[in-house]
């Protein structure tokens, strides 16, 4: 066990529908990471947060968008979902940004889009 | 940004050795090794920081070439355990003093009584 925490572990959303998935981070882990994993693009980054504040943006469409709150939880929030969107997202914590920290991984959301 | 790794699959027999690889176009400031099994989040391997610092796992080693942007990681004597696949993740900085940490597609590795 990782100490991070996602819900919900499986979720099934027709097309065109919004969700919003959760991630609660390791205790005392001020940074979250969110990926997107499908079957051949490996671990696509999508957005890093540092203590509330978004410090790094990967390949994230417009119809995502992600928060971190004052409790240090993240949400990603997908929206007009797509058949594409069907995915296992991951989301990690690690202590802080700075170069060297391990991250460690939550057991992932998987997103079913149909 | 994001690092190519090699091979994309690799089968091998118990005890045997294997290596991967992983490059970047950009500058690295660590490179991290990651392994993931089917169904199951990925988990931390390594971590290896400019200047010669490792940090992580006994039994799998890991070499970093600065000037060269590439890592490569190395099994030896692998076990049925080793089964996975294998992501080497890179940190560049990212505005100021932030680092994004991007992961190769991953190498996946098989290893066979």
């Amino acid at each position: 066990d990782s100490g991070v925490t996602q819900t919900p572990k499986h979720l099934i959303t027709a097309t065109g529908q919004r969700v919003t998935l959760r991630c609660s981070p390791r205790s005392g882990d001020l940074s979250v990471y969110w990926y997107q994993q499908s079957l051949d693009q490996g671990l696509q980054f999508l957005i890093q947060y540092y203590n509330g504040e978004e410090r790094a943006k990967g390949n994230i469409l417009e119809r995502f968008s992600a928060q971190q709150f004052p409790d240090l939880h993240s949400e990603l929030n997908l929206s007009s979902l797509e058949l594409g969107d069907s995915a296992l997202y991951f989301c990690a914590s690690s202590v802080d940004v700075s170069t060297g920290t391990e991250a460690f991984f939550g057991q992932g959301t998987r997103l079913t889009v149909v | 940004q994001q690092p190519v790794q090699s091979p994309q699959a690799v089968i091998l027999r118990e005890g045997e050795d294997a290596v991967i690889n992983c490059s970047s176009s950009k500058a690295l400031y660590s490179v991290h090794w990651y392994r993931q099994k089917h169904g199951e989040a990925p988990v931390f391997l390594m971590i290896l920081l400019k200047g010669g610092e490792q940090k992580g796992h006994e039994k799998i080693s890991a070499s970093f070439n600065e000037k060269k942007q590439q890592s490569s990681l190395y099994l030896t004597a692998s076990q049925l355990s080793y089964s996975g696949t294998y992501f080497c993740g890179t940190e560049i900085v990212s505005g100021g003093s932030n680092y994004k940490l991007t992961f190769g597609k991953g190498t996946l590795l098989t290893v066979n009584p």
